[in-house]
């Protein structure tokens, strides 16, 4: 079965770090591109950040720029995000969802973490 | 770069179809046809329904399509049903090489 299962979220203090993870399965998971996409409670949903099959490529949304770090190990079949300085804003469910065409279209989603930040 | 443009709710009778526009700009939605569409139910994780403007996911009901026409694209539900009742949120391929999304819409089965 094609999975994507996340892990890390919680709750953590304003100026906090978190590191999030995102395990693939049932999938070549080094053929596509992955994202970061979040949800913040009752909001839409607002794209992250992106990294292509072999890394070379990796973009973010201004509002988590300098602050978050997305990478990967395609040996390990798995997503990560670091996040740093997180604020309040920042409090949202996180998604990893997989790109189908590359050209952000997002065919599978895993089921999400929560991340709150609050003091 | 704000969201794409979509309306905050539509509602329709079971049967019926209906039809969410997503309005963006050159940079996006009229510039690319990679436009996307997501289904979301209460507490669920988005669901793809339409990729590339038009096409449908293998397992997507062909009552959902899509379209395009300038910088607004449009998704239509025809015989619409109870379950279909969600969040649809669109997105489009942008000019700095990343996604943006629509702000959503409630669509409401009457």
């Amino acid at each position: 079965e094609v999975q994507l299962v996340e892990s890390g979220g919680g709750l953590v203090k304003p100026g906090g770090s978190l590191r999030l993870s995102c395990a693939a399965s049932g999938f070549t998971f080094s053929s596509y591109s992955m994202n970061w996409v979040r949800q913040a409670p009752g909001k839409g949903l607002e794209w992250v950040s992106s990294i292509s099959s072999s890394s070379s490529y990796i973009y973010y949304a201004d509002s988590v720029k300098g602050r978050f770090t997305i990478s990967r190990d395609n040996a390990k079949n798995s997503l990560y995000l670091q996040m740093n300085s997180l604020r309040a804003e920042d409090t949202a469910v996180y998604y990893c969802a997989r790109d189908k065409t590359q050209r952000d279209a997002f065919d599978i989603w895993g089921q999400g973490t929560m991340v709150t930040v609050s003091s | 770069q704000s969201a794409l443009t979509q309306p905050a709710s539509v509602s329709g009778s079971p049967g019926q179809s209906i039809t969410i526009s997503c309005t963006g700009t050159s940079s996006d939605v009229g510039g690319y046809n990679y436009v996307s569409w997501y289904q979301q139910h209460p507490g669920k994780a988005p669901k793809l329904m339409i990729y590339d403007v038009s096409n449908r996911p293998s397992g997507v009901s062909n009552r959902f399509s899509g379209s395009k026409s300038g910088n607004t694209a449009s998704l239509t539900i025809s015989g619409l049903q109870a379950e279909d009742e969600a969040d649809y949120y669109c997105s489009s391929y942008t000019s700095s090489s990343t996604p943006i999304f629509g702000g959503g819409t409630k669509l409401t089965v009457l």
